[in-house]
């Protein structure tokens, strides 16, 4: 058990819909990343928080969005849901920048 | 970003050590390698990672080159349930508590009875 948890563990939604997904991270870790892992793509890197604020992005959509809380739970809002949306998303958690990353078992969504 | 390289599969028989290579070869000084594996569409596990020196934890050991242009993850005795698709990665943009991990295709091991 990484500390990392995810949830929902499974989502079920149609196209144009808008979701939310969750993740608390360890204990004491400060920063939060979101990956999206599809069969065609790999791991992709969408975005990292730090202590709240965000601090690097990758290959993230317009339509998503994410934020930290000050309780550093992270929320990864994806909307205007596309069948290429369809994905496993996974949070990771670090103490810092330089500590190791430790993922969730992630989010598995499905569009339909 | 610093690449790396990996066979894209791997057989090893159970009991034996797998040595799984990994090439960076444009890695800069500041650079480190780390080891991640994903078992089946779970979580990807942290393993192990280095800067320069080979090192040791619980699961594996990590051999790096004297020049750092490649590296070995050795797992010392493989079981079925190391079965599982191996990442290496070099770890970029340290500084202002950045340190997105960027996620090549990875080595699939499979280790055999």
């Amino acid at each position: 058990d990484s500390g990392v948890t995810q949830t929902p563990k499974h989502l079920i939604t149609a196209t144009g819909q808008r979701v939310t997904l969750r993740c608390s991270p360890r204990s004491g870790d400060l920063s939060v990343y979101w990956y999206q892992q599809s069969l065609d793509q790999g791991l992709q890197f969408l975005i990292q928080y730090y202590n709240g604020e965000e601090r690097a992005k990758g290959n993230i959509l317009e339509r998503f969005s994410a934020q930290q809380f000050p309780d550093l739970h992270s929320e990864l809002n994806l909307s205007s849901l596309e069948l290429g949306d369809s994905a496993l998303y996974f949070c990771a958690s670090s103490f810092t920048g330089e500590s190791p990353l430790h993922f969730g078992n992630g989010t598995r969504l499905t569009v339909t | 970003d610093a690449k790396t390289t990996q066979p894209p599969s791997m057989d090893c028989a159970e009991g034996r050590a797998a040595n799984l290579p990994c090439n960076h070869s444009t890695i800069s000084g500041n650079e480190y390698v780390y080891w991640y594996r994903q078992i089946h569409s779970q979580g990807p596990q942290y393993i192990i990672h280095g800067l320069k020196n080979n090192e040791t934890n619980e699961m594996a050991s990590l051999i790096i080159t004297e020049d750092r242009k490649s590296s070995t993850l050795i797992l010392p005795h493989a079981t079925l349930r190391d079965t599982a698709v191996y990442y290496c990665i070099v770890r970029v943009e340290w500084s202002g508590n950045t340190g997105k991990l960027i996620f090549g295709q990875g080595t699939t091991l499979q280790v055999k009875p």
